[in-house]
């Protein structure tokens, strides 16, 4: 299993710009999310799913937009991109089957908005 | 006030030394916890889920306690490699959320 994939794995922005962060995960999770972290700060929720077709607001979502077509991927849409969306975005993914909940995440995507 | 808490540190301890962490948690309705490590610019990682019972898992020892809402990290016989940011995690599944500290830094210093 390759576990959470994402891509790209670095991308530099102009502002105003628009670009779709991937996330995938061959584990069959139900549940996946998206969290950004600032230099020195800790992870924020940005949107979360738990199934397909099934979308959820987090604790940041302005700026960003996501869609769950499938249950391997949940891509994240970021629309007319500003500095202060430059971060690292972590894609994770958990499974509610067994009531464990384990959380595992993608290696991330560092966004420069400039 | 954020759902979990944890002391930021630093920790800077020697090797072989015995390091524990606290961390407390507000929801009573939180119901599965969690110790992660994150190196520097990497992703977290999983490294131990924590039970009633407590665990352990080599040098790590994990600890829960309800009553008191609150979760612990004993780490021994500290290795150079274990130097990283430890995250206490709170899942609530009538949110479907998982809550993270801000994370306690840990050098174990030669």
């Amino acid at each position: 299993n390759a576990g959470v994939t994402q891509t790209p794995k670095f991308r530099i922005l102009k502002i105003g710009q628009s670009m779709t962060l991937q996330c995938t995960q061959d584990m069959n999770h139900n549940y996946m999310y998206w969290y950004r972290q600032d230099p020195g700060m800790g992870l924020k929720l940005i949107y979360y799913s738990v199934g397909a077709g099934i979308t959820d607001k987090g604790e940041v979502p302005n700026g960003y937009n996501v869609s769950r077509s499938t249950t391997e991927d949940f891509p994240l849409r970021l629309e007319l991109a500003a500095p202060s969306q430059t971060s690292v975005y972590f894609c994770a993914s958990s499974y509610s089957g067994t009531g464990s909940y384990e959380q595992y995440f993608g290696p991330g995507t560092r966004l420069t908005v400039t | 006030r954020k759902e979990v808490e944890q002391d930021p540190g630093p920790f800077n301890v020697p090797e072989g030394a015995t390091v524990a962490f606290n961390c407390t948690y507000s929801n009573s309705a939180s119901q599965s916890f969690f110790w992660y490590r994150q190196d520097c610019r990497k992703e977290p990682k999983l490294l131990m889920s924590v039970y009633s019972s407590g665990n352990e898992d080599g040098r790590f020892t994990a600890q829960l306690n309800r009553a008191s809402q609150y979760i612990s990290l004993l780490i021994r016989d500290s290795k150079l490699s274990d130097s990283a940011t430890y995250l206490c995690v709170a899942f609530r599944s009538d949110g479907n959320q998982f809550y993270f500290g801000t994370g306690t830094s840990l050098t174990v210093i030669p």
